[in-house]
Parts: structure tokens; sequence; C-alpha cells
């Protein structure tokens, strides 16, 4: 198992301000995976992020708006640039130790204004 | 890319009640794991079972693989057990940039009543 901490787990923006959110994992891991949740949704992956390597966008995700930073084998950042409302969401990280379980940090409960 | 669907979309129940979710998907899987979150967000563990049978007190689950679905028991419902339940799943044929994403159904809602 893996016991991931994020950070903030909630927050209040204005529009048009950005907001980098932390998620660090006690062990180390090769891929870390970050998920939106809108408001009465399920969840959507952003992005792949990989050490050492540009992070991997799904459709839909761009690097400008959701830059991602992985600097080590135990923590990356996400961050929300230029928010609108509609970036209004969950998000939470999550690691995988090779082709097995996935875990989930507590997630971060993001409101803009 | 694979598909999921979960049913039913929302349940009501007693506390005390049984109930039976189900998750099917659309292709083979490497992967298929049981979450439930919490009134505050958080995906909680249920299950990871991409095959076969667990069963973990109250909850037990069941994927038959070659039949592309995944049951999700719950008996002697209780209010805690109130939230989101959600299946997601990793494709076998999922490689490249879309190794180890996991795709999530829409999940089943499920309200317990004292």
């Amino acid at each position: 198992s893996a016991v991931i901490s994020q950070k903030p787990s909630r927050d209040i923006c204005q529009r048009g301000t950005s907001l980098t959110i932390q998620c660090q994992v006690d062990s180390q891991v090769t891929m870390m995976f970050w998920y939106r949740q809108q408001p009465g949704q399920s969840l959507t992956l952003i992005a792949t992020a990989n050490q050492g390597s540009e992070a991997t966008y799904e459709s839909g995700f761009v690097i400008d708006k959701f830059p991602i930073s992985r600097p080590n084998l135990t923590f990356s950042t996400l961050t929300v640039s230029n928010m609108s409302p509609e970036d209004s969401s969950i998000y939470l990280c999550s690691v995988r130790f090779g082709d097995t379980e996935a875990f989930f940090g507590q997630g971060t409960r993001l409101t803009v204004v | 890319g694979i598909q999921v669907e979960q049913s039913p979309p929302d349940l009501i129940l007693q506390e005390g009640a049984n109930s039976t979710l189900r998750c099917n998907f659309s292709d083979s899987v490497n992967n298929l794991q049981w979450f439930h979150q919490n009134p505050w967000g958080q995906l909680i563990n249920l299950f990871y079972i991409p095959s076969g049978t667990k069963q973990n007190g109250r909850l037990s689950a069941t994927t038959v693989a070659t039949e592309r679905y995944s049951l999700l028991y719950i008996s002697s419902s209780q209010t805690t057990d109130s939230g989101v339940y959600f299946c997601a799943v990793v494709g076998s044929s999922a490689g490249g940039t879309s190794y180890g994403k996991l795709t999530f159904g829409q999940g089943t809602i499920l309200t317990v009543h004292p």
C-alpha cells in the first residue's frame, strides 16, 4: 500500500489566479497520476507524471492550463492556471506500483469564485 | 478506449438491507478496483479484484473476467456505507500513453437510511 499526502485539502480561489497542489508519497513510485472530478461527475484522468520526463496529457487537457512537475520519485505538483469557475472540482493524485492496485490521495476540493 | 458502466445509478436502502452493485466493462482488463468515496471526497480502496472473489467483513466482490462484469455485495448495510461507489479498470489492451490509466464508471450513489 501507499500513504499519499495531498495539500491543500481545500481552497477557495479568485478567478484568474493559479493554485498549485502538492502530492507526496511515502515510497518511491515510477508513475503518478492526476485526476479531476467535477461536481456530481466521475473521475477523469488529467495526465500521467513520470519522473525525468514531460507529463503525458489526456485529450482535452493541456500543459499550459495544468502544468505538472515531477522532480523526484516521491513528489509531484499540479498547477491549475488562470482559473475560472468551471475549474471548481476535486483534484486527486494517484500512484500505482507496477500493474497492481492504485492508491489515491485525500483530494483537493477547489472552489473558484 | 474501454467503457465502464455501473448500475444502478442510485440506490436507497434501509439500514440492515443487502445490496448488489454491478460493473460492466467493454474489454478485457488487467486491473479492476472498487472504491468508496466518502462525503469528504476521499476515495477508499475496497477491493483490487481483476478476477475471482474476495470478502472483507460485510463487503464482498466477484469479478467474472470472461464475461466482463464485476459485482460488489454489501450485506447488513449501515448508514456509514452511504456515499458513491466506483468501479475502475485498466484495459488489457492499454499501452503507450495509456499505460496504467484507470478508467472509472459513473458510480452508484448509495444512501442508507436509519
